[in-house]
């Protein structure tokens, strides 16, 4: 399940299980996308990016879903393993610089 | 090969000290940032730089200044410390502001005691 308050949105997931990962964004002129992974320690890294003339993009595992009516991003994770655990973050364009989403940790259940 | 890497990884110091975070990457990008991540995981921008402009988030106290002696360095000094500043702070890198996604270092655990 997912729960959002003060602290950071977790999602708890089985592992094995699709995840699905939640993103508003503010900025109708945002044309570029991107979803992060940061695990424990490190930085956040590159996943997938979607620009705004597509509406579905695949990698190997993740899907990115855009929906420019809503300004609604999310990320699919298939077959959910443990090495998925981390954060998640979406980023959208806004001027030259990319604005990130407040985070959801992913936590992969055994 | 490390494509961003930060020094130091940690960082503990007292109130009112003057310290340094030196970035580097070997990636040949054109721009170079830098994060604040704080305690609930938020990222936000501080500054983002090329060999033709500097752009300050305006909500940045002018405590913190960014050094960048050539393209693929830059640097954050941070001076006067204040406890509110203890953070994660990352450095990132990107062929083309706004365009293509970022590298990201590992990040830089100051700790304001």
């Amino acid at each position: 399940g997912e729960s959002v308050g003060l602290h950071l949105p977790t999602l708890s997931v089985q592992e094995g299980d699709n995840s699905i990962i939640n993103c508003a964004y503010s900025n109708s002129a945002s044309d570029y996308f991107i979803w992060y992974k940061q695990e424990s320690g490190k930085g956040p890294q590159f996943i997938i990016d979607i620009r705004s003339n597509m509406d579905k993009r695949q990698g190997q595992r993740v899907t990115v879903l855009l929906n420019k009516t809503v300004k609604h991003l999310s990320l699919q994770i298939a077959a959910t393993q443990p090495g998925d655990s981390a954060v998640y973050f979406c980023a959208e364009t806004y001027g030259q610089n990319f604005v990130f989403g407040p985070g959801t940790r992913l936590s992969v259940l055994p | 090969d490390t494509a961003v890497s930060q020094t130091p990884k940690y960082l503990v110091t007292q109130m009112g000290n003057d310290k340094s975070i030196k970035c580097e990457q070997n990636l040949g990008h054109d721009t170079m940032y830098w994060y604040k991540q704080d305690s609930k995981k938020f990222l936000k921008i501080m500054f983002s730089y090329n060999n033709k402009e500097l752009i300050i988030n305006e909500t940045v106290p002018n405590r913190f200044s960014p050094k960048s002696p050539d393209k693929a360095h830059l640097n954050l000094h941070i001076n006067s410390l204040e406890l509110g500043d203890s953070a994660v702070y990352f450095c990132a890198s990107s062929q083309e502001a706004g365009i293509s996604g970022y590298t990201f270092g590992s990040g830089t655990r100051l700790t304001v005691v």
